[in-house]
């Protein structure tokens, strides 16, 4: 069992619409997740973190956690073509060593 | 600097030869991590510095990997004898002693023919 999990995708949205984006992972002892955005070509950029369960909201963006079901999810509303790229889900237990899943591809269609 | 700079941002390199590449983190940032991202993988975590000393290297793949931070501010990560299997997007971070959440450099996009 690879140690984050998320669909490769790619998901495609309609712009406007809710892009969902799961993560799972297996490590019980995570403490710390976070979601990253990839441009093509691009580095990674932090967008979201999240530390204990329940759901945290910044702009259009909301990232919910469950320990219990070990699951990660990113919700964005309003999509936008400019959100399109490849979301990677983190996770650590040691709050500095990340591990990450391969990533989903989100593209927003016009 | 405003951001994490890493160079050169582009190496190309013969298999068998020795390359060093280099991030210069946030100012004021103790911590300093490098990963390395393969074509369609997530970063994988090679070794994490706080201050001058390698914190955790349990990430480095073999011992042709080395990576020094001789001052705690600018960081070599230094590969030996490289093979056509170390082509990758080498990724420097940096945070603050709190740790949580990372500022990614552009990194080294390393191409070994």
């Amino acid at each position: 069992q690879k140690e984050v999990e998320q669909n490769s995708g790619p998901l495609s949205v309609p712009e406007g619409a809710i892009a969902s984006l799961n993560c799972t992972y297996s490590d019980r002892g995570s403490q710390s997740f976070f979601w990253y955005r990839q441009y093509s070509g691009k580095s990674p950029e932090l967008i979201m973190s999240i530390y204990s369960n329940g759901d945290k909201e910044d702009g259009r963006f909301t990232a919910q956690l469950n320990k219990a079901s070990q699951y990660v999810s990113l919700l964005i509303r309003d999509s936008q073509p400019s959100d399109s790229a490849t979301y990677l889900c983190a996770v650590t237990r040691s709050n500095y060593k990340l591990t990450f899943g391969k990533g989903t591809l989100l593209t927003v269609n016009p | 600097g405003a951001g994490v700079s890493q160079t050169p941002s582009n190496k190309v390199t013969e298999k068998g030869k020795y390359v060093e590449l280099r991030c210069d983190p946030i100012s004021g940032h103790t911590a300093l991590y490098w990963y390395r991202q393969s074509l369609g993988q997530g970063p994988e975590f090679l070794i994490y510095f706080q201050g001058t000393g390698a914190a955790d290297d349990s990430g480095l793949p073999n011992d042709r990997f080395f990576a020094v931070r001789p001052e705690g501010s600018v960081s070599t990560l230094k590969i030996q004898r490289t093979e056509r299997g170390d082509s990758a997007v080498y990724l420097c971070a940096s945070s603050d002693m709190g740790g949580y959440g990372y500022t990614f450099g552009s990194g080294t996009r390393l191409t070994v023919v």
